[in-house]
């Protein structure tokens, strides 16, 4: 109950395509879903969340769709740029009683060729 | 600036030694994380503290030791237990509660490798 289920592993796209990448959830308990960033040697930065009352949220060229009834929710990324490239992981937060921390998802490593 | 800092970047431990990662944020967040990374497998949480003088195991805490005697500062100590310490550490923090807006920030990370 307190996975995340992410896919693809790995993604490659060319420039100005659509990138996609999927979790799922189990834990109806889970209450704030965002987006990470990670480039490599870095640490992952926060970019796009969302709540289980929304379905869908964008913020530029990403997008976040949200599907409460199957448990599941995507990121898009719009126009995808060599700048893009990095690794990407979902996670979900839990309630209070779970002390606010997040369980990722296993990552989607995105590379945007040119 | 404001954020979070690790040292160090880069840790050599030989077998049997305890190593400690050290954890700074000037951010006045009351929650503190420490995530390990290996590759394929996500991040797993280690540690987590929502006050001082207060730590919770996180899914992976065997090995692994803390402390959070001031805000500030969240070390994790990498026993001789752990039999498989070599990965990426992450310190992360974030205001307590989980309600909208409750960020959590990550720090740049620790490499540990074991020689």
């Amino acid at each position: 109950q307190q996975q995340v289920k992410q896919s693809p592993q790995s993604l490659i796209v060319q420039k100005g395509g659509i990138s996609i990448i999927n979790c799922a959830y189990e834990n109806t308990a889970f209450d704030y879903f965002p987006w990470y960033q990670q480039f490599p040697g870095k640490g992952p930065a926060l970019l796009i969340a969302i709540r289980p009352d929304v379905s869908e949220k964008k913020e530029g060229r990403f997008t976040i769709s949200f599907n409460k009834s199957a448990k599941q929710f995507s990121l898009h990324i719009m126009d995808s740029q060599p700048g893009d490239s990095a690794t990407y992981f979902c996670a979900a937060r839990g309630f209070y009683n779970q002390g606010g921390k997040l369980i990722f998802g296993q990552g989607t490593e995105l590379s945007v060729k040119p | 600036d404001g954020g979070i800092t690790q040292s160090p970047k880069y840790l050599f431990r030989k077998e049997g030694q305890n190593v400690t990662l050290s954890c700074e944020q000037n951010l006045n967040h009351d929650a503190m994380y420490w995530y390990r990374q290996d590759p394929g497998q996500g991040l797993r949480l280690i540690y987590y503290s929502q006050i001082v003088n207060d730590f919770q195991k996180g899914d992976i805490a065997e090995g692994y030791s803390v402390s959070r005697e001031k805000k500030e500062s969240f070390p994790l100590t990498v026993t001789s237990a752990q039999k498989n310490p070599t990965a990426f550490y992450l310190c992360a923090s974030s205001f307590g509660l989980p309600r909208a807006g409750n960020t959590i920030y990550f720090g740049e990370g620790s490499w540990l490798t074991v020689v």
